[in-house]
């Protein structure tokens, strides 16, 4: 158990829907990643954030937005969703940044959508 | 542009033998590295990493090599294990900002 808790692990859902995905880091992490990984794809980079302010971002879709809350949870949203959207989303924290500290990071177990 | 690459998508390797897997990265100015275990099922889970101020490190039965000439990493699993099986990652990260970029994977298969 990485310590960092994702939901819901799987959902199901229309084209043109909204969803909102959570993840909780491990505690005392301050930093959050989101990622999305498509069937037999590598971890593509969606957008990081450090104690509530976002720091790096990827190739987020404009229908993607994110934050993360004063307690450290954070929220992926995905909207006007599409088939294309389906796939395995990731969460990880990390104590520190990858710049000053460490990549070392700890993953969720996953938020898998399907689009329907 | 942003890429991390692997040589072989799929590397199959006899238990007890050593297996080595390749990446490429294209970006020069990456300047720290990291692998990562994906597992059926889970997450991906951090193996090693490495600096670009290092061209070797070793930890538990796994080492990774850096050629910056070459912009080329390696991970070598002494002994391969059953429980080795899985997908492995490098990822990148360029000292300047916070992105850790991952590859597209390789799938380990330990031939019994």
């Amino acid at each position: 158990d990485s310590g960092v808790t994702q939901t819901p692990k799987h959902l199901i859902t229309a084209t043109g829907q909204r969803v909102t995905l959570r993840c909780s880091p491990r505690s005392g992490d301050l930093s959050v990643y989101w990622y999305q990984q498509s069937l037999d794809q590598g971890l593509q980079f969606l957008i990081q954030y450090y104690n509530g302010e976002e720091r790096a971002k990827g190739n987020i879709l404009e229908r993607f937005s994110a934050q993360q809350f004063p307690d450290l949870h954070s929220e992926l949203n995905l909207s006007s969703l599409e088939l294309g959207d389906s796939a395995l989303y990731f969460c990880a924290s990390s104590v520190a940044l990858a710049s000053t500290g460490t990549g070392e990071l700890f993953f969720g177990e996953g938020s898998r959508l399907t689009v329907l | 542009g942003e890429s991390v690459g692997l040589h072989l998508p799929t590397l199959s390797v006899q238990e007890g033998d050593n297996s080595i897997i390749n990446c490429a990265y294209s970006n020069s100015a990456s300047d720290y590295f990291i692998w990562y275990k994906q597992e059926s099922g889970k997450g991906p889970q951090f193996i090693i990493d490495i600096r670009s101020n290092m061209d070797k490190r070793q930890g538990q039965r796994v080492t990774v090599l850096l050629n910056k000439t070459v912009k080329h990493l390696s991970l070598q699993i002494a002994a391969t294990q059953p429980g080795d099986s899985a997908v492995y990652f490098c990822a990148e990260n360029m000292n300047r900002d916070d992105k850790i970029i991952f590859g597209k994977g390789t799938r380990l298969h330990i031939l019994p």
